[in-house]
């Protein structure tokens, strides 16, 4: 069983629809979760953050995390085209008072088409 | 833009040949990571610097030799490659103790 599991898609949707994207993880110590959008030919780029548990939200997008039940979510409101993208999940422990770095696990990532 | 600068964007190089790959970060993180991606795959760890010194190498190869000359510069030496290293090679970089990570846009290298 991996680390993170995240459902690969594809996913299609039509222009404006509300996308729930979501990865589930086995290792109680991740407290940091992350959401990354990575388009065809670019590098992953950060879209939000969320320490431990909570909601965060920022534009059309709202990252939520629910510790006990080892469940993250991504949801994007009102769906564009250009929201068409792979979006991963990464995560990490808390490194405060060890190592100075932070390994990333990430999920597969899910590919998601927007149609106009 | 992003943060985290990658050059060159595309390489091609035969096996024989010895190329480099550069990063450079002006965020201040003193954390910095080489990743390959292949095609519809996450990235995959490859060497992690913290404080300009080797801290993690994920078994790989000789072929990838890794340096940083400094705490904003980062290349990865590339020698006797084979066609299977062709991938997408990502630079991040990160603060101090969190796995909040900034990755530049990558070096697409093929392998002929």
């Amino acid at each position: 069983q991996k680390e993170v599991e995240q459902d690969p898609g594809p996913l299609s949707v039509p222009e404006g629809a509300i996308v729930s994207l979501n990865c589930t993880y086995s290792n109680s110590a991740f407290q940091y979760f992350m959401w990354y959008r990575q388009y065809s030919r670019k590098g992953p780029e950060l879209l939000m953050y969320t320490y431990s548990s909570g909601n965060k939200e920022d534009g059309r997008f709202t990252a939520q995390v629910d510790k006990s039940s080892k469940y993250i979510s991504l949801f994007i409101r009102d769906s564009q085209p250009s929201d068409s993208a792979t979006y991963l999940c990464a995560m990490s422990p808390n490194y405060a008072g060890g190592t100075s770095y932070g390994k990333l696990t990430f999920g597969q990532g899910t590919i998601l088409t927007v149609h106009p | 833009d992003t943060e985290v600068t990658q050059t060159p964007k595309h390489l091609v190089m035969g096996m024989t040949n010895k190329k480099s790959l550069k990063c450079e970060q002006h965020m201040g993180h003193r954390a910095m990571y080489w990743y390959k991606q292949k095609a519809k795959k996450p990235p995959e760890l490859m060497f992690v610097y913290s404080y300009e010194k080797l801290s993690i190498n994920e078994s790989v190869p000789s072929r990838f030799s890794p340096e940083c000359p400094n705490s904003s510069l980062l290349n990865l030496h590339l020698h006797a490659l084979q066609p299977e290293d062709s991938a997408l090679y990502l630079c991040a970089s990160s603060r101090e103790r969190t796995g909040i990570q900034h990755f530049g846009d990558g070096t697409r290298l093929s392998i002929l």
